[in-house]
């Protein structure tokens, strides 16, 4: 299966900064999914995002506040704008196997903002 | 829409009892169900997809699209089993995974 570096692993950050989060997989894939796992609560996907095309977001992420740059088959980075202490969670990217055997998901970016 | 529901939050067992994790899935067309895994300070992993239909870990799961259920049952826990359970649903052409709440849990000596 697919191995992704994911980075950083933590950060502690004030409001009103930027903070951006790198993927980096082993192998080339086409998709590469950004999820947030707020405090106690499940994963939600953010985007999806494809090489070479504007990601593609859900319901109540904006591309303002969440800009996803997807520039090769093998790497993406999501940025939190303009943060608040409401942004402070793990963000996590994840891709699916070439082989088709499920999803592989980063370490994740455990995020304070304070 | 797809959703996934776990009605558990929080499951304690004792070792060697039998466990089951329930999982409800809606969606109108073929989903693809799978069980992940976070053990304690590790990252998000896969436990099972239905497709394979394998046993992992001693861990099987079977879909049952009559009740729209894909429960994950294991017939002896171990203390090592102690973690945090998502099931999971893939559908569509985006291929994104719907996650359920998850269900912690614990398993006592």
């Amino acid at each position: 299966s697919a191995v992704i570096s994911q980075k950083p692993s933590r950060d502690i950050c004030q409001r009103g900064t930027s903070l951006t989060i790198q993927c980096q997989v082993d192998s080339q894939v086409t998709m590469m999914f950004w999820y947030r796992q707020q405090p106690g609560q499940s994963l939600t996907l953010i985007a999806t995002a494809n090489q070479g095309s504007e990601a593609t977001y859900e319901s109540g992420f904006v591309i303002d506040k969440f800009p996803i740059s997807r520039p090769n088959l093998t790497f993406s980075t999501l940025t939190v704008s303009n943060m608040s202490p409401e942004d402070s969670s793990i963000y996590l990217c994840s891709v699916e196997d070439l082989m088709g055997e499920g999803y592989t998901f980063g370490s994740g970016t455990r995020l304070t903002v304070v | 829409a797809q959703r996934v529901t776990q009605p558990e939050k929080l499951l304690s067992v004792f070792k060697g009892a039998p466990v089951e994790l329930k999982c409800n899935y809606s969606y109108s067309g073929s989903p693809e169900l799978f069980w992940y895994v976070q053990y304690s300070r590790q990252r998000l992993q896969l436990l099972l997809r239905h497709i394979s239909r394998e046993s992992i870990k001693g861990f099987t799961a079977d879909l049952n699209k009559g009740e729209t259920s894909f429960h994950l049952k294991k017939p002896f826990a171990q203390e090592e089993d102690s973690a945090m359970y998502y099931c999971a649903l893939s559908a569509g052409s985006a291929r994104q995974l719907t996650f359920g709440s998850g269900t912690q849990l614990t398993v006592l000596p």
